[in-house]
């Protein structure tokens, strides 16, 4: 069974609006963390944002923005503001325990911005 | 103040050929990852070192591959007999516990960009 879920492959967004990117996960371990990153087409993985899942406040870094429902087990991006430098791929990843040894990434969605 | 780098960016080899990549993660960085991307994928992980100790490996990871820390600075990833199957961007990743929040963030270097004809 897939450990992250993103179920949009593609997502279109205006310029200066915001955008919410899905991502799902699955785990029974109650410790765990959740990333967001952003794959330009130049291929490097930047680092975004991260929730704990003990964190008690969705963790927020500029214009971005992790809504944590941790019963639904849901961490979705919202970004807000968007510009013409967003349009990339976004992964969603999960380390399970304390301190994990290695992520499991979703398959990704492609937000383009329209100017 | 400098990242993860990889090198080479690009490697396009011919089936059968051995090729060797190296990733030199961020200074005081004492994890180091290996993981491989195709097209239209995530990132999967093929192993993880902790200074120079390899500590976990995938399936993914072939009696063709092999991967060394041997000072627990930089990291060499080497495919022996390449097959069209290993073409792939190979991502590399460091971290190192914040011991404030307790996490652990890896962070990317841009890839070696594997082609096997």
């Amino acid at each position: 069974a897939q450990k992250i879920t993103q179920t949009q492959p593609g997502m279109f967004v205006q310029e200066k609006e915001a955008v919410t990117l899905d991502c799902t996960y699955d785990t029974s371990d109650p410790s765990y963390g959740l990333f967001w990153y952003k794959q330009p087409s130049s291929g490097e993985m930047i680092f975004l944002i991260y929730q704990g899942s003990y964190d008690q406040q969705n963790a927020t870094e500029g214009r971005y923005s992790l809504n944590f429902q941790k019963a639904r087990k849901s961490a979705n991006l919202v970004i807000s503001a968007s510009q013409l430098g967003d349009s990339a791929m976004y992964f969603c990843a999960m380390r399970e325990g304390n301190y994990g040894q290695n992520f499991v990434f979703g398959p990704g969605t492609r937000l383009s911005v329209l100017p | 103040d400098t990242g993860v780098s990889q090198d080479p960016r690009h490697k396009i080899t011919k089936r059968g050929q051995n090729v060797t990549f190296r990733c030199d993660p961020i200074s005081e960085h004492n994890r180091l990852y290996w993981y491989r991307q195709t097209l239209g994928q995530g990132p999967e992980f093929l192993t993880y070192f902790q200074n120079e100790a390899q500590l976990e490996k995938s399936r993914l990871l072939s009696d063709r591959f092999s991967a060394e820390r041997p000072k627990g600075s930089f990291s060499t990833l080497e495919i022996q007999r390449t097959e069209q199957g290993d073409s792939a961007m190979y991502l590399c990743a460091s971290s190192a516990r914040d011991r404030g929040t307790s996490t652990d963030t890896q962070y990317f270097g841009p890839g070696t960009r594997l082609t096997v004809l």
